[in-house]
């Protein structure tokens, strides 16, 4: 079956600093791949999404590259602030239709 | 995307009650689904909503303990029902938009505790 893992936290790191949560994936065919952030106290907000291999989501200065020979979709953002302390969720979509598998997310907390 | 909202936001409920969540979207969606999210932990998806039909489970949920109902393509109910502590978790419901196929959009969720 489909599987997400990321890497596990708390990530904690100071304002301005390099943010890099890796996620990798095992999947059958070719699943579409999305990061979710969720903010202390609320839901899940889709951040980013990328659905073929090579492709690149990006949103509020996050990036991620679906990089199928490695099957992984690493999110990066070149200097965080306070504000995105949050848990992120990486997860897919399979050959069986929108059903969502999701890693076990990893808490951000972003000192200033 | 669509707005979606949720019914209540939060409750405290005893054990052997059961709780009616709603959740209501902007727009027509053509998928909706129901998720729990345990203390500290990742998504786990309960069921799909059919519209006009029984909901399709996964597997670790049966109906009798979490039934559903999805009467248009806008709105459905996930009851927790017979409550234990160990139900006590955030709720969520999600759609996939008409036109935004494979992406799912999330509600604010329900927060249940269970005493």
């Amino acid at each position: 079956g489909n599987s997400v893992t990321q890497m596990e936290g708390p990530v904690t790191l100071s304002e301005e600093a390099f943010l890099t949560i890796n996620c990798t994936y095992t999947a059958t065919g070719y699943p579409s791949l999305f990061w979710y952030v969720q903010y202390p106290g609320e839901g899940l907000q889709l951040l980013l999404k990328a659905t073929k291999a090579d492709d690149k989501g990006s949103n509020k200065g996050f990036e991620a590259t679906y990089r199928k020979e490695t099957t992984s979709f690493h999110l990066e953002k070149g200097s965080v602030q306070v504000s995105d302390s949050a848990v992120y969720f990486c997860a897919l979509t399979g050959a069986a239709g929108n059903k969502l598998t999701f890693g076990g997310g990893t808490r951000v907390l972003v000192k200033p | 995307s669509a707005v979606i909202s949720q019914k209540p936001s939060r409750d405290i409920c005893q054990r052997g009650t059961s709780l009616t969540i709603q959740c209501q979207v902007d727009s027509q969606v053509t998928m909706m689904f129901w998720y729990r999210q345990q203390p500290g932990q990742s998504l786990t998806l309960i069921a799909t909503a059919n519209q006009g039909s029984e909901a399709t489970y996964e597997s670790g949920f049966v109906i009798d303990k979490f039934p559903i109902s999805r009467p248009n393509l806008t709105f459905s109910t996930l009851t927790v029902s017979n409550m234990s502590p160990e139900d006590s978790s955030i709720y969520l419901c999600s759609v996939v938009v008409a036109g935004a196929q494979e992406t799912q959009y999330f509600g604010p969720g329900t927060r249940l505790l269970v005493l």
